[in-house]
């Protein structure tokens, strides 16, 4: 079974600073789908960036930016320029290329904190 | 990005009774529905797949006759906790597959905080 695991529970980052979060999965798996979620205090899963396990190109939307390491399994979160907004709990998550397996396997979580 | 609607997103009741909680794509049609549970300060477990048309599939330790799932329609899965106990509150999430996408992302709803007393 497919493992996905975040070994930071809780980061912090100054405004407008970067931070990564760090997250590493285990698959025997050659085809499948590595996803950022955002879970505000609202408490509605936001994507944030997804990655396809084919493309060797690291995914980038707007200041999120992943380092995709597929032979490491090593799949992190960096976000530039942070703001106040992206104060939020992150979930790395793998979803199975094959098809028919469509459910995401979540890691535990990193709590982010953003300092003004 | 595609939207999913839950309802209601609190919903307090008492020991014994039944709660029904709706998921609802609102501009796609998902073959495929999946139903989270997640507890204070934890992940997301996944409870159950819900397919349109057919039973759903629950996770190993999940009880199939506690948690009834019903997936009548594209747009409208319903997760129904039978005979609810306290230790059933948590929050619950539902996500659905946008099968007009290849890049296999699921929407969340607003998910569902459920308290029993």
């Amino acid at each position: 079974a497919q493992t996905v695991t975040q070994s930071q529970p809780e980061m912090s980052v100054q405004e407008a600073e970067t931070v990564t979060l760090s997250c590493t999965y285990d698959t025997s798996e050659s085809d499948y789908y590595l996803f950022w979620y955002k879970q505000p205090p609202s408490r509605q899963m936001i994507l944030v960036i997804r990655q396809e396990a084919y493309k060797q190109q690291n995914a980038t939307e707007n200041r999120f930016s992943v380092n995709f390491q597929k032979a490491a399994k090593s799949f992190s979160l960096k976000i530039s320029d942070s703001q106040l907004g992206d104060a939020a709990m992150y979930f790395c998550a793998y979803r199975s290329g094959q098809g028919g397996s469509e459910k995401l396997v979540f890691g535990k979580g990193t709590k982010l904190t953003v300092n003004p | 990005g595609a939207v999913v609607s839950q309802h209601p997103s609190r919903v307090i009741c008492k020991s014994g009774t039944s709660v029904k909680i709706e998921c609802r794509s609102l501009d796609f049609q998902a073959t495929t529905m999946f139903w989270y549970r997640q507890f204070p300060k934890q992940s997301l477990m996944l409870m159950a797949t819900s397919n349109e048309g057919s039973k759903a599939t629950y996770e190993q330790g999940v009880e199939k006759d506690k948690f009834l799932i019903n997936h009548a329609s594209l747009t409208l899965s319903t997760l129904t906790v039978t005979s609810a106990h306290p230790e059933d509150s948590s929050f619950y999430i539902c996500s659905a597959r946008d099968g007009g996408l290849i890049t296999g992302e699921l929407f969340f709803g607003e998910g569902s905080r459920l308290t029993v007393l």
